[in-house]
């Protein structure tokens, strides 16, 4: 089955350290995405990549890093500069049309939390 | 600077009723909006979507309605049923449909 994999489903940080959630998809999508999602404050866009080796920032890109140097792959990194790393991040993937309405695949997200 | 606003947190509906999520956005530049459904620690799935061309758009016991002028939309279920508990968010896109835009999310509790 085609679908987006998220590893690992729950991840503790000791404070200062860097840790990277992978994401993975076998969707043949173009496109994908990296969520944080808190109580309260929806889905916030952190960094989107519509192609293998090029990616963007999104609303709340501070602190973190990302890589696409596969089409299936889209791992984030959580730095230590970032200071309120603890939330449930998910990692979206869409294909790219003449239209560009397809709507989103989500993984089933990384709740991250800090030792 | 909150885009797209759900501005209910949350709702309750008795099982057999219908259930009225909202959702405004300030950005006139959104032409496609799209609602998920999501349940706790998973992702969301999609649920149904809208053009700005159309005002209405239906699929079974879902409904979307779109108001332009209002900047308004609304998520019908009839009949909501207990296993439609869970967060709704609302999302929009502009031209290029780079970003999408979510909203805050309502949670939706339907009781048997």
């Amino acid at each position: 089955d085609g679908g987006i994999t998220q590893s690992p489903k729950y991840l503790f940080r000791k404070e200062g350290q860097n840790v990277t959630l992978s994401c993975e998809q076998n969707l043949n999508h173009d496109a994908m995405y990296w969520y944080r999602q808190d109580p309260g404050q929806g889905l916030r866009l952190i960094y989107y990549s519509q192609i293998v080796n090029d990616f963007q920032k999104g609303d709340i890109a501070e602190g973190y890093s990302v890589s696409r140097e596969k089409k299936e792959s889209f791992p984030l990194t959580v730095t230590s500069a970032q200071k309120n790393p603890t939330a449930f991040y998910l990692c979206a993937s869409r294909r790219k049309t003449a239209y560009s309405n397809q709507p989103q695949h989500f993984g089933d997200g990384t709740r991250l939390s800090i030792l | 600077d909150q885009q797209v606003k759900q501005n209910s947190p949350s709702l309750s509906v008795q099982e057999g009723r219908i259930s009225i999520l909202n959702c405004d956005y300030t950005n006139s530049m959104f032409d496609y909006f799209l609602w998920y459904k999501k349940y706790p620690a998973e992702g969301p799935t999609f649920l149904i979507s809208i053009s700005s061309i159309k005002d209405k758009n239906e699929d079974g016991r879902f409904t979307v309605f779109l108001n332009k002028s209002a900047k308004h939309l609304s998520l019908h279920i009839v009949p909501s049923q207990p296993g439609d508990s869970a967060v709704y968010f609302c999302a929009a896109l502009s031209g290029g449909y780079q970003k999408v835009t979510f909203g805050t999310g309502t949670k939706l509790q339907v009781i048997p």
